[in-house]
């Protein structure tokens, strides 16, 4: 199975700053047949189901602010938000879908300093 | 609008068995994977079970193959999934949510339904 590793598991923020979460999977989720990686991220707010931001690594989903941001290669990636705003107050999960079982990591949760 | 509505979800005891529904509109249902993912109170989300757009491929994580059945009924545009031998361990939210073509990421996500396993 591959393994999806998170950090930090939290972070607290200041409005308007930067906030960045890490993922690294134990093997790599690149392949190479058409050299992309199956690794996506997800939003999820208190209460609410879990929402898709990032597709292919990096790819935003349609209506996402672009002030979020999806970079890495391999096995480790990266999820940016520039400038953190109060609605970004989440808990975040990276997913691999480059093999079952589907594997998501432990989750970074979000808050404002 | 995509939509995605699952259903089926309640109490029930040890070594019972459960049957959710998750109908979905706003999209052409067969051409597109499905899952069913599980979240249990103050946790993190789990992958429970995947389906091909065409039925024809199904998974399952270790924790749940055997005692659950993904399965979809393209002329209904719906997913299903029966789980026996149901455990305290099942107790979560499920949700379903849609995959892409050929890929199992999940871009929709409905809102879940809650199953309590307890005596």
């Amino acid at each position: 199975d591959i393994v999806m590793t998170q950090s930090p598991d939290s972070l607290a923020v200041s409005l308007g700053e930067r906030a960045t979460i890490n993922c690294k999977s134990s093997q790599s989720v690149l392949y190479s047949s058409n050299n992309q990686n199956y690794l996506a991220w997800y939003q999820q707010k208190p209460g609410q189901p879990p929402k898709m931001l990032i597709y292919w690594a990096s790819t935003r989903e349609s209506g996402v602010p672009d002030r979020f941001s999806g970079s890495g290669s391999g096995t480790d990636f990266t999820l940016t938000i520039s400038s953190l705003q109060a609605e970004d107050v989440a808990v975040y999960y990276c997913q691999q879908y480059y093999t079952t079982p589907l594997t998501f990591g432990g989750g970074t949760e979000v808050e404002i300093k | 609008e995509v939509q995605l509505v699952e259903s089926g979800g309640g109490l029930v005891q040890p070594g019972g068995s459960l049957r959710l529904s998750c109908a979905a509109s706003g999209f052409t249902f067969s051409n597109y994977a499905m899952s069913w993912v599980r979240q249990a109170p103050g946790r993190g989300l789990e992958w429970v079970s995947s389906i091909s757009g065409s039925g024809g491929s199904s998974y399952y994580a270790d924790s749940v193959k055997g005692r659950f059945t993904i399965s979809r009924d393209n002329s209904k545009n719906t997913l299903y999934t029966l789980m026996n031998s149901l455990r305290a361990e099942d107790t979560a939210v499920y949700y379903c949510a849609k995959g892409g073509t050929d890929y199992y990421y999940m871009d929709v996500w409905g809102k879940g339904t809650t199953v309590s396993v307890s005596s």
